[in-house]
């Protein structure tokens, strides 16, 4: 069965910093494009940053660009997420995701499995 | 980057019914759209993908429409289970974007 584990959400205070993981099981995780979507409380899905199956590319929404790090270790099957100057909007549940298409890079693909999410909350 | 809306925000609606709700794209995005079901406190559940393509596993009251800039998700015959947050999702280019949602309700 694939699965997505989030971990490393937090209370953490503004300007600080946070790394999230996400550990693959269940499928060949060198092979898939990976992303990370976070949700504020009460609100829509944001997509946040996207990192090729072999971690050359990565993408991000302006909202973190510069600030966040997307970056992978296929050989840990891990996904993670450096988060930093961190700021009150960034307080939302982190979900990470997989895309579908094998060696497909993460261009113009869709995310088939979620983890259930990790909360990071940026208050003092 | 494109932006994507969704309507209505909510829908008010009762088990049986036929229920339709639109995405539209800031520009043109061909068919490179998903669609998400996500229920209080999941995470969210791939419905659609290529606009119009059923999910392995989904039932087949859903089914998906449109291209370029405006899309349709429809529901045949509402079920219970069906009461959720539904989100559109562009994947043409990044940074990708999702719509802001459309709460199904029960009337």
């Amino acid at each position: 069965e694939v699965q997505l584990l989030e971990s490393g959400g937090g209370l953490v205070q503004p300007g600080g910093s946070l790394r999230l993981s996400c550990a693959a099981s269940g499928f060949t995780f060198s092979s898939y494009a990976l992303t990370w979507v976070r949700q504020s409380p009460g609100k829509g899905l944001e997509w946040v940053s996207g990192i090729s199956d072999g971690g050359g590319n990565t993408y991000y929404a302006d909202s973190v660009k510069g600030r966040f790090a997307i970056s992978r270790d296929n050989s840990k099957n891990t996904l993670y997420l450096q988060m930093n100057s961190l700021r009150a909007e960034d307080t939302a549940v982190y979900y990470c995701a997989k895309y579908r298409t094998l060696f497909g890079g993460g261009q113009r693909d869709y995310m088939d499995v979620w983890g259930k999410g990790t909360t990071v909350t940026v208050s003092s | 980057d494109i932006q994507m809306t969704q309507s209505p925000s909510t829908l008010s609606t009762s088990v049986g019914d036929r229920v339709t709700f639109t995405c539209r794209a800031s520009q043109s995005i061909g068919s490179w759209l998903a669609w998400y079901q996500q229920k209080p406190g999941k995470a969210p559940k791939l419905l659609i993908y290529k606009a119009s393509s059923l999910e392995s596993g989904v039932p087949s009251r859903f089914s998906g429409s449109g291209s370029g800039t405006e899309f349709t998700l429809t529901i045949s015959s509402l079920q219970p289970d069906d009461f959720a947050t539904y989100y559109c999702q562009q994947y043409n280019s990044f940074p990708y974007s999702f719509g802001q949602g459309t709460k199904v309700e029960i009337k």
